[in-house]
């Protein structure tokens, strides 16, 4: 069984510019969240995907947004990017909503923002 | 606010060793607590998931013990070996999202 995907593995971007990225769960996984890992913060919640709805998003400002379309695949973007967006972003899936359930990760995409 | 905190943050132990990392929580009101591992620049590998009715979980050389009314969990690593080497993760979860701590930083030297 195929794990979690994402892509792209690596991305570098500039000031000002946006970015997609893609999370594809486990087959049968329905729940997708999103996380933010810098060294200075650590793993950050960014949003959780439930059948297409948003059902829990963390403290981030509106530039960070995302869907889940209805294969489960998740996505990603963030609009007029800062230095500070620089991280990897990793997404996780499990068969239903968070709670309780065990999270499986993907390898994450790095973001370098220049 | 949950608060998730690990310590010590960085352990170094010679092959062989058990050794026992702390992981801490400041809301007992908590739906499971799970951990993982993580080598450097890749994601993250789930080693065990303790469900808030239970008190441990092992796999192999792991075992994972949850005290939900003083908000501690330990994972017990036996036998220490060289690629037992990497970050290691607890987080908790409750319904509205996980919350992970700053990990210890696991050295297993030959």
């Amino acid at each position: 069984k195929a794990g979690v995907t994402q892509t792209p593995r690596y991305l570098i971007k500039t000031r000002g510019q946006q970015v997609t990225l893609s999370c594809s769960p486990i087959s049968g996984h329905r729940s997708v969240s999103w996380y933010q890992q810098t060294p200075g913060q650590g793993l950050q919640f960014l949003f959780e995907y439930f059948s297409e709805t948003q059902r829990n998003k963390g403290n981030f400002p509106g530039r960070f947004s995302g869907r889940q379309f209805s294969n489960s695949r998740s996505e990603m973007n963030v609009s007029t990017l800062e230095l500070g967006d620089s991280a990897l972003y990793l997404c996780a899936s499990s068969w239903t909503p968070t709670s309780g359930n065990e999270q499986f990760f993907g390898p994450g995409t790095r973001l370098t923002v220049l | 606010k949950q608060e998730v905190t690990q310590i010590p943050a960085a352990l170094s132990v010679p092959e062989g060793e058990n050794l026992v990392l702390n992981c801490s929580f400041t809301d007992s009101a908590i739906y499971n607590l799970q951990w993982f591992r993580q080598d450097p620049g890749k994601g993250l590998t789930s080693l065990l998931l303790i469900q808030s009715s239970q008190r441990e979980q092992t796999s192999g050389r792991l075992n994972a013990s949850l005290d939900k009314s003083s908000g501690r969990s330990t994972l017990y690593i036996a036998a220490s070996q060289p690629g037992d080497s990497a970050t290691y993760l607890c987080a908790v979860s409750n319904n509205n999202d996980m919350r992970f701590g700053a990990g210890t930083r696991l050295t297993v030297k030959p």
